[in-house]
């Protein structure tokens, strides 16, 4: 099993431009997850969703949009990407139910100048 | 107000030597989690070990063990016997309701020879 994949690792873009982070799971989970870490910030949550179709707002949601067409993929979407999203994202996957921890994917960096 | 609070920033310790890092929570919800999760240089996330609310005993997972106390709110990450392998960012997270985890800002444990 791959776990959970990220693409790409790394991206420079411009202010304005646009771009889609991929991330894939390979173990069948239901609830799926995307965060952003910013130095002295822990992690905050995008986005989230808990099945197919399925998406809602975490707690810092602006500037970005998701989808989740297939169970094995989420897909983060920056429309117009500004220099304040520069960051690390992350994607997370697991399986429903309580106790279940989140496995997570390498990250995505991402710099916007 | 922070749902999570790790107020070390930063914690040294000898190498073989035990060490304790912090959290605090704050919720309502008498149904909650308590997740530890480490992150190294190299930037992957790591689970490490879960407590419930409604577990009676503190979890343990080899060298980590959770030192849980339900009024004080506290779950604090006890690591015995330190390993240089060890020097990592730790952070504490929160699940309430049933899907989402909120983090703590971190503790950076660095483990001298």
């Amino acid at each position: 099993n791959a776990g959970v994949t990220q693409t790409p690792k790394f991206r420079v873009l411009k202010t304005g431009q646009s771009m889609t982070l991929l991330c894939a799971q390979d173990m069948n989970h239901e609830y799926m997850y995307w965060y952003r870490q910013d130095p002295g910030m822990g992690l905050r949550l995008i986005h989230y969703s808990v099945g197919e179709g399925t998406t809602a707002k975490g707690e810092v949601p602006d500037g970005y949009n998701v989808s989740r067409l297939k169970k094995q993929n989420f897909l983060l979407g920056l429309e117009s990407a500004a220099p304040s999203q520069t960051s690390v994202y992350f994607c997370a996957s697991r399986v429903a139910g309580d106790a279940y921890e989140q496995y997570f994917g390498p990250g995505t960096r991402l710099t916007v100048t | 107000a922070q749902k999570i609070t790790q107020t070390q920033p930063g914690m040294f310790v000898q190498e073989k030597e035990a060490v304790t890092l912090d959290c605090t929570y704050d919720t309502s919800d008498p149904s909650y989690g308590l997740f530890w999760y480490k992150q190294p240089s190299s930037g992957e996330m790591i689970f490490l070990i879960y407590q419930g609310s409604y577990d009676q005993q503190n979890a343990t997972e080899g060298r980590y063990s959770l030192n849980f106390q339900k009024a004080r709110k506290s779950a604090n990450l006890v690591i015995s016997a330190s390993q240089l392998g060890d020097s990592a960012m730790y952070f504490c997270a929160m699940r309430e309701g049933y899907s989402t985890l909120t983090f703590g800002k971190g503790t950076m444990l660095l483990v001298s020879p």
